[in-house]
C-alpha cells in the first residue's frame, strides 16, 4: 500500500549528539512536511518541502533542519538536541498546486519518538 | 494568527452514547478544516475534510459539520475502538510558500467504556 514511512520508530539521544530522522513515501506527493508534537500538544508545523523548495516556519530554531534528496524522502536533522526537543517527530505528505487553491489532504506517518538523555 | 480551539479536552462515554466534539476556529480565509484520528504513539490518521459552512459529512459513526466559527465531531453509538483522540485542524489564507502546513488544536481524548 501506498503510505508515509518514518524511521526509526523510536530514537534514542544523548544532550547535544546529532540526530537525523527519516522519512520517505509512496504517493508521489510533491509537498513533505515536518511537525514536532510534544505530549498531550497540538502537532506544530517545523518546515515543509514544495518540491525542491525548502519553506521554514519563523519560529522554527535553527537547530532544526531538513533535507530533501529526491521526491521520495526527507530527512530531519537535529543538530544539537537538547531536553526540550524530546517530542514525537511527525512527518506528512500532500499533492499540492501552485496558487491559492491548496486544499489537500495531509497524510501522516506513524511518527519518531525521540528521547534525549 | 490562526487559533484552533478543541473541548471538551476529554471524554468519557459508555458504550452507545451519543455525543458531539467540539472544534472552535479564529482563521483569516479558511480554506479548509479537516478531522484526524490520533491513535497512541501513531500518527494522525484522517477523518474528513470540510470547506465550506452548512457542509456535512458522515463516515460510520462519524459525521463532521461546519459553521462559519465552529466545526463539530458527533459520534452515535460509539464503540470501544472508537477510543482515541480526535484532532482538529485548519488551513487558512494562502501565505505564499507554495503550500501551508494545518494548524492544529489540542485534541480531544475519547474514552468509550464497554
Amino acid at each position: 500500500d501506498a503510505m508515509v514511512i518514518q524511521n526509526p520508530r523510536y530514537q534514542v539521544t544523548q544532550f547535544g549528539k546529532p540526530v537525523t530522522l527519516s522519512c520517505s513515501q509512496t504517493l508521489n506527493h510533491n509537498v513533505m512536511y515536518w511537525y514536532q508534537q510534544k505530549s498531550s500538544q497540538a502537532p506544530k508545523l517545523l518546515f515543509h518541502y514544495y518540491d525542491k523548495d525548502f519553506n521554514n516556519e519563523a519560529d522554527t530554531p535553527d537547530n532544526f533542519q531538513s533535507r530533501r534528496p529526491n521526491t521520495s524522502f526527507c530527512f530531519l536533522d537535529i543538530r544539537s538536541p537538547g531536553l526540550g526537543d524530546a517530542a514525537m517527530y511527525l512527518c506528512a505528505t500532500s499533492r499540492e498546486g501552485r496558487g491559492a487553491v491548496a486544499k489537500n489532504i495531509q497524510y501522516f506517518g506513524a511518527g519518531t519518538r525521540l528521547s534525549v538523555l | 494568527e490562526d487559533q484552533v480551539t478543541q473541548s471538551p479536552e476529554a471524554l468519557r462515554l459508555q458504550e452507545g452514547e451519543s455525543s458531539s466534539l467540539n472544534c472552535s476556529y479564529t482563521v483569516s480565509g479558511l480554506r479548509g478544516l479537516f478531522w484526524y484520528r490520533q491513535d497512541p504513539g501513531k500518527g494522525p490518521e484522517f477523518l474528513f475534510t470540510l470547506y465550506s459552512a452548512g457542509e456535512e459529512k458522515e463516515k460510520e459513526r462519524l459525521k463532521a459539520t461546519l459553521t462559519k466559527k465552529e466545526s463539530f465531531l458527533h459520534i452515535t453509538a460509539p464503540k470501544p475502538e472508537d477510543s482515541a483522540t480526535y484532532l482538529c485542524a485548519t488551513k487558512g489564507v494562502y501565505s505564499g510558500g507554495g503550500a501551508d502546513g494545518l494548524t492544529f488544536g489540542k485534541g480531544t481524548h475519547l474514552i468509550i467504556q464497554p
